[in-house]
């Protein structure tokens, strides 16, 4: 079964510093991967996807994501953290055919960002 | 404004009594999605739609029911609701994308769900 893993469900960094969040699903290859973010008390909103095309994916706020096949891994990363990065951030991956209309979530990554 | 509606946003209900939260989208996407949000569980897929009058089990359809009749709406029923369907819940919706892969969904406010 399509499975998503997302290591670590706290991170937290210095303000400037390095964001990496990790992503790993299953072997099969899926047709589309996703980051979303969640900020408190609101819904889910895209930050990036991966769709066959290129293997490093640019999204909103500065984030970008990086697929690859043979770590079957899509981990998320900004090069300097800010304050309003503090967020719950989700990895999810949507496969066709067998699998129609499912879409799997990862449990989650709260990234916290100290001054 | 593009967007998916969820009503009503806040409930408190008592163990049995049955309760609708509703949910619109004005895409006119095919795809609709119930999903359910827990503390250290992620989100959950309760249930889905491909399109009118075609909805699936998610992973945890126990206790809820779906209906689309028409494209822009997905309501999720709770017959006789218990105190662990205490949640916070999201409906999305999205196009459909390669071999009916979902494509980027969009996800409303959230309805936060408690039951006594």
């Amino acid at each position: 079964a399509q499975s998503v893993t997302q290591l670590g469900s706290h991170v937290s960094v210095s303000e400037g510093a390095l964001v990496l969040l990790r992503c790993n699903y299953s072997s099969s290859v899926p047709p589309y991967l996703f980051w979303y973010v969640q900020y408190p008390n609101q819904g889910l909103q895209l930050l990036l996807k991966y769709t066959s095309a290129a293997t490093l994916v640019k999204g909103i706020n500065g984030f970008e994501a990086e697929f690859k096949k043979s770590e079957t891994s899509f981990h998320l990363t900004k090069p300097s953290a800010h304050m309003s990065d503090a967020a719950e951030y989700f990895c999810a991956v949507s496969r066709g055919s067998s699998n129609t209309g499912k879409l799997i979530f990862g449990q989650g990554t709260t990234l916290q960002v100290k001054p | 404004e593009a967007q998916v509606t969820q009503n009503p946003r806040y409930l408190i209900t008592v163990t049995g009594k049955k309760l609708t939260v509703t949910c619109s989208q004005n895409m006119n996407h095919e795809y609709m999605s119930w999903y359910r949000q827990d503390p250290g569980l992620g989100l959950r897929q309760i249930y889905y739609s491909m399109n009118v009058e075609v909805t699936d089990k998610g992973d945890v359809p126990e206790g809820y029911k779906v209906s689309r009749k028409e494209k822009r709406n997905f309501p999720l029923i709770l017959e006789s609701p218990s105190p662990n369907q205490t949640s916070l819940y999201f409906c999305a919706s999205s196009l459909l994308g390669l071999a009916g892969a979902i494509n980027e969904q969009f996800f409303g406010p959230g309805t936060r769900l408690t039951v006594l």
